[in-house]
Parts: C-alpha cells; structure tokens; sequence
C-alpha cells in the first residue's frame, strides 16, 4: 500500500541555518503530495502542495518539488527563523481521491535555536 | 478562515468511563474526520463522514465511535474507555472532493490521558 516516509527527528538548527527535511513516498498510482505543519498547542495546517512530477509547491519561504524519479518530496527553506520551530508533516494521497485517503509520515521536530 | 473548535484542550478519565469529544467546525463543510496522534505513528484516522448521519471507518475504529447528528457537529466515543486509548486526538473538516482541492482544516486537538 502507499506510505510515506520522513526523516526522524527531533531537528535542531541555529536561526538562519538552511533547512532540509527528507520525505520519500511509495505510492502505486500519481499521488499528490503536502506538507502539513503543526505549530505548539495547534492543530495542522497545510503548508504547501504540488500535485505532479517537477511541480513546486511554496509558502512562507518553504519549498518542495515533486520528484518522481526519487519518489521524493523534501522540504527546505533557506534561513529559519525562530518562529518556524513546529513539527511537520509529510502526507500523500491519491490524485483526485477523497480526502479521506490522506496518508500522513510519522512527522519531524524542528526546534530553532536563537 | 475556517474554524474547527474541539471542546476539550485537556481531559482525563479513568479505564472504563465513556467519553465524548466533541467537534464543530464554522465553515458548513461536508466532510468531517477524527485522528489520533502518538509520537512515531503520525496520524492515523479513526472515523470520518461525507454527510449527517453518515460514517465511515478508517483504519484503526476498534474501540471507537461516532456519532454525526448535525453538519457542523462530529463526536467521537469512547464506550470504554481504556489506557491504550491515551493519545491526542484530532478533528477536521474539509470541503467535498479531491484532497488536492480541499485540504483538510484541523482544530487544536484534544490530549486525553486515561488512567
């Protein structure tokens, strides 16, 4: 069945450092791909999308490209900030299935350091 | 924005009891989905439903409950409840469709400890 995997965590870097977290995915048909993120004492929310190979998903200095080859969805930003400290998460689901076929990764800690 | 309210931040209850989570979400969306989380396992869905009256399993059901009476309002149930069942629990709603199309709105959850 389709999966998703993230790299554990926890993740801690200084503010401004580059920020890379790993997603890989086994998916048997095109799926589209999320990154979710959970700020402290909230609820997710989605962070960005890409719904085909090579797409780029963006949002708040966040960016993802959708790797077919790789069966790859890493996350990066290039200067964290404080603020950006959460947990996220990676999810996959099936093009134009319904949102219950959503699949979440185990998510990654990030904690940024001042 | 959308909103998505749960009750309880908090709750503790003891092995046995029967407890309700309840969830209501301001934006009229139809579907509506209740998940736990535990630390490695990410999410894993545990009821949603396309409609009032209407409800689905998802993959982990056993020991749970739902009930869907009106659009906005979603509770989950615990007939007994058990300490296995310790876990911060999640609601969300989103707009019928693609998951592509209609991302999922989450509340802050509710952390139940049950002893």
């Amino acid at each position: 069945g389709d999966s998703v995997t993230q790299m554990e965590g926890p993740v801690t870097l200084s503010e401004e450092a580059f920020l890379t977290i790993n997603c890989t995915y086994t998916a048997t048909g095109y799926p589209s791909l999320f990154w979710y993120v959970q700020y402290p004492g909230e609820g997710l929310q989605l962070l960005l999308k890409a719904t085909k190979a090579d797409d780029k998903g963006s949002n708040k200095g966040f960016e993802a490209t959708y790797r077919k080859e790789t069966t790859s969805f890493h996350l990066e930003k290039g200067s964290v900030q404080v603020s950006d400290s959460a947990v996220y998460f990676c999810a996959l689901s099936d093009r134009d299935s319904s949102a219950s076929k959503i699949i979440f990764g185990s998510g990654t800690r990030l904690s940024i350091r001042p | 924005d959308v909103k998505v309210t749960q009750s309880s931040r908090y709750l503790v209850k003891r092995t046995g009891e029967k407890v309700f989570l309840e969830c209501v979400q301001d934006m009229d969306h139809e579907n509506m989905f209740w998940y736990r989380q535990d630390p490695g396992l990410g999410l894993r869905l545990i009821y949603f439903s396309y409609d009032v009256k209407m409800k689905e399993k998802g993959d982990i059901p056993e020991g749970y409950s739902v009930s869907r009476e009106k659009k906005e309002r979603f509770s989950l149930i615990l007939e007994s409840a058990s300490t296995n069942q310790t876990s911060m629990y999640l609601c969300a709603s989103s707009f019928p469709g693609s998951s592509y199309n209609s991302p999922l709105h989450f509340g802050n959850g509710t952390r139940l400890t049950v002893t």
